[in-house]
């Protein structure tokens, strides 16, 4: 099961700032989060993620709280072909092969 | 250069037949995965290899099987197809060290049970 909890669904405006939040208040103290998204017909694609430094990358950054019981992903200037189904996992990092466990996700809708 | 490639993209059939899915990989990963999504969008795992090994097998009717002859394919066949197996099927690959990060899927193969 899921370990995460998001919005079925967000708008945001094309050239804004998009802002999607996860909560995932059991996360233990060695687990990552991880973003993912899907772009219609697509395979999930990676996207960043982090344990509980603040991430950036060319494709978005990445907000924990410092109790890691939430964290956001921000896609700073979203463009249409941003929207897409975004995914909040959290996993474990390290040696050994990792399931990704897929939850409902949130079905991101850039406006022009 | 297509990392993660499936084959055939779309699949349609009757009730009953037998069925196979094809997935390669070029990057060099030692484990890969399918995924099945179904009608509601769930993504959920089904079968994981590691090195030809099988390691995650989760609750899948014994009518699907999977095959992995060496480390940059899995393919999977399906027994007696049945209107439930509808869906969109994923294969996946990673490199173990890299953790949930380094996943590539490939662009999914929609069976659809007619």
């Amino acid at each position: 099961d899921a370990k995460t909890t998001q919005p079925t669904s967000m708008d945001c405006a094309e050239g804004r700032a998009a802002n999607l939040p996860c909560n995932h208040s059991t996360i233990s103290g060695n687990e990552y989060v991880y973003w993912y998204r899907q772009i219609h017909s697509q395979g999930p694609q990676y996207i960043i993620h982090g344990l509980k430094n603040n991430e950036t990358n060319e494709m978005a950054s990445l907000i924990i709280t410092e109790d890691r019981k939430s964290s956001t992903l921000i896609l700073p200037h979203a463009t249409l072909r941003d929207t897409a189904v975004y995914y909040c996992i959290v996993a474990y990092s390290g040696a050994g092969s990792y399931q990704l466990t897929f939850g409902k996700g949130t079905k991101l809708s850039v406006i022009p | 250069d297509t990392a993660v490639s499936q084959t055939p993209k779309y699949l349609v059939t009757q009730m009953g037949n037998d069925k196979s899915i094809k997935c390669e990989q070029n990057l060099g990963h030692d484990t890969m995965y399918w995924y099945k999504q179904d009608s509601k969008k769930f993504l959920k795992i089904m079968f994981s290899y590691n090195n030809k090994e099988l390691i995650i097998n989760e609750t899948v009717p014994n009518r699907f099987s999977p095959k992995s002859p060496d480390k940059a394919h899995l393919n999977l066949h399906i027994n007696s197809l049945e209107l439930g197996d509808s869906a969109v099927y994923f294969c996946a690959s990673s490199r173990r060290g890299q953790g949930a990060s380094g996943y590539t899927f490939g662009s999914g193969t929609r069976l659809t049970v007619v």
